[in-house]
C-alpha cells in the first residue's frame, strides 16, 4: 500500500518568505507527527497530532513555526519570515495508533533550503 | 526526560565481518527503544524494537540488540556485514509514560562497508 508522502520534496525559499510543507499521511493512521532533521543531525521531534487535535507542540523552535490537520488526515507545517536557521529537512510520521506497540512509519521529508 | 548516546559517529568494517554500533540511553521511565537505519534519498524505516519483552531482539536484515538495563545500553550488531547495509543508523528511545508519543534520536552512525 502506499506509504506517508510529502511534498514538495525540495523547496528553496528566500529569507523571510513564508512556506508550507504538506504531508499525507498512510489511511487510516490517527497519530501524525513532524520531525526536523538538520545536517547531519538525528530528527528532532517538532508537534504531534491525534487525529484532528494537536496533542503536544513542545518541540516547535519559535512562534513563526505553526502545524495544523484540519479533517483528521492531511497535515501542513507553515514556516512564516523563514530564516537560514530553518534550512533542514522536514520529516513526517504517521502511526495507527498510541503507545508503544505502534510503529511510527516516516515519510521521504521535504528539504527546505533558504537563501 | 529521555536521551540517547551514540558513541561513534562513523564505523567501518570489512564485508562479511561483523558489525557492532554502540548506544547508550538515559530516561525516567522505563524506556522503549528502537533502531532505525536511513539509506541516501530514503524515509527512516525501523530495524527493530525494545518493549519490555526479550531483552534480545531480532529485526529485519539479520540485525539485532540486546537491551542492557544494568549498562544501559542498547547496542545494534549483526554476524556478517553486505554492502547494502551501508547507511546511517540512529538509535531511538520513547518514553513510556502515558501521553509521551514522541520519539528522542540519537546523532547517529554512519556505517561504511568496505568490499
Amino acid at each position: 500500500g502506499a506509504g506517508v508522502s510529502q511534498s514538495p520534496r525540495y523547496k528553496v525559499a528566500k529569507r523571510g518568505q513564508d512556506v508550507a510543507l504538506r504531508c499525507d499521511p498512510i489511511s487510516g493512521h490517527v497519530s501524525l507527527f513532524w520531525y526536523q532533521q538538520a545536517l547531519g543531525q538525528g530528527p528532532e521531534f517538532l508537534t504531534y497530532f491525534q487525529n484532528e487535535a494537536q496533542l503536544d507542540k513542545s518541540g516547535l523552535p519559535s512562534d513563526r513555526f505553526f502545524a495544523e490537520r484540519p479533517e483528521g488526515s492531511v497535515s501542513t507545517l507553515k514556516i512564516q519570515r523563514t530564516q537560514q536557521e530553518d534550512s533542514a529537512v522536514y520529516l513526517c510520521a504517521s502511526s495507527p495508533g498510541q503507545g508503544v506497540s505502534y510503529e511510527q512509519y516516516f515519510g521521504p521529508g521535504t528539504r527546505l533550503t533558504v537563501t | 526526560a529521555q536521551s540517547v548516546t551514540q558513541l561513534d559517529s562513523h564505523v567501518s568494517v570489512s564485508e562479511g565481518t561483523p558489525v557492532l554500533l554502540r548506544c547508550n540511553y538515559s530516561s525516567s521511565y522505563s524506556p522503549s527503544l528502537f533502531w532505525y537505519v536511513q539509506h541516501p534519498n530514503k524515509g527512516l524505516q525501523l530495524l527493530l524494537k525494545y518493549t519490555s519483552a526479550a531483552t534480545l531482539v531480532k529485526g529485519i536484515n539479520g540485525f539485532e540488540a540486546e537491551f542492557k538495563k544494568s549498562e544501559t545500553s542498547f547496542h545494534l550488531t549483526k554476524p556478517s556485514a553486505h554492502m547494502s547495509d551501508a547507511a546511517e543508523y540512529f538509535c531511538v528511545v520513547k518514553g513510556s509514560n502515558f501521553g509521551n508519543e514522541k520519539l528522542t534520536f540519537g546523532t547517529g552512525t554512519r556505517l561504511t562497508i568496505i568490499p
